[in-house]
C-alpha cells in the first residue's frame, strides 16, 4: 500500500517568514515519483515539482527549495521569504510503478496562510 | 484549449438523479485521471485512462459510479442515483505519458462541485 502524511494540517505565518511543509511518504516500490501542488483558493491544483525515487539530490527553484531523504521517506517543501501569494494548501503526492497504474496517492494537504 | 477543460463548474442535482461531468484534457495527453476531493481533504484516486481504455479504475466507490473515454480524448464520469455523500469536487488531469514509466507530471482542471440535495 501507498500512503502520503502531511502532518501538519494549518500553519500561519507572516510575510517573509521562511515555512517547510513536512512530507512523509510509504511505498514497497523501488522507483516512485513525488510531486508537489499547489492548490490556490481558485480550486486547481497547480503542478510544483516532481522528483524521482533515484535521484536524491535537493532541488532550488527561487524562493522554493525542496529536500528530499530516502532514508527517513521525507520529501519537504521550504518557502523562503514567504508571500501572501503564497497562501494555498499544498499537496504532497506519491506514484509507485508497481501494476502500471499511473494514480497519484496524495496526502491530506496543508493550508498555508501567509499575512502581511 | 490550454489546459484541461471540465464542465459543468458547479452541478446541483437532486438525490437519486443522474449526472454526467465531462473533462476534455490537453491536446495530445493519451492519459487521463479522474479524482475526487471532499471538503479539507486531499483529492482521491477515482480511475485512470491510457487511450480508450480504463487501465485502472479500482477507485471507484462502488458500481454507481463509471467512466468512459470513446475516442481516447474526452471523458465523461458518469454517477447513477446520486447520494448525498457523492457531493465533492471531482478533478481530472491528464498527462503525455505513453509508456507507463510515470514520470510526467499531471496537470488538473479546475474541477465540478457537485452538490446533491
Amino acid at each position: 500500500a501507498q500512503k502520503v502524511t502531511q502532518a501538519q494540517t494549518e500553519i500561519s505565518v507572516v510575510e517573509k517568514e521562511d515555512v517547510t511543509l513536512d512530507c512523509v511518504y510509504e511505498t514497497r516500490d523501488t522507483t516512485y515519483y513525488l510531486f508537489w501542488y499547489k492548490q490556490p483558493p481558485s480550486g486547481e491544483l497547480v503542478f510544483l515539482i516532481r522528483r524521482n525515487s533515484f535521484d536524491e539530490q535537493n532541488e532550488i527553484s527561487g524562493r522554493y527549495s525542496w529536500n528530499f531523504q530516502k532514508s527517513t521517506s521525507s520529501f519537504n517543501f521550504t518557502i523562503t521569504a514567504s508571500q501572501v501569494v503564497d497562501s494555498a494548501v499544498y499537496f504532497c503526492a506519491l506514484r509507485g510503478t508497481q501494476g502500471g497504474s499511473e494514480k497519484l496517492v496524495f496526502g491530506k494537504g496543508m493550508k498555508l496562510t501567509v499575512n502581511p | 484549449g490550454a489546459g484541461v477543460s471540465q464542465t459543468p463548474s458547479n452541478k446541483v442535482t437532486e438525490k437519486g438523479k443522474y449526472v454526467e461531468l465531462r473533462c476534455d484534457p490537453i491536446s495530445g495527453h493519451t492519459a487521463l485521471y479522474w479524482y475526487r476531493q471532499s471538503l479539507g481533504q486531499g483529492p482521491e484516486f477515482l480511475i485512470y485512462f491510457q487511450g480508450t481504455g480504463a487501465a485502472d479504475d479500482s477507485g471507484l466507490p462502488n458500481d454507481r459510479f463509471f467512466a468512459v473515454r470513446p475516442e481516447g480524448s474526452v471523458s465523461t464520469l458518469k454517477i447513477q442515483r446520486t447520494e448525498r455523500g457523492d457531493s465533492a469536487v471531482y478533478l481530472c488531469a491528464s498527462s503525455i505519458s505513453g509508456t507507463g514509466a510515470g514520470n510526467t507530471e499531471a496537470f488538473f482542471g479546475q474541477g465540478t462541485r457537485l452538490t446533491v440535495v
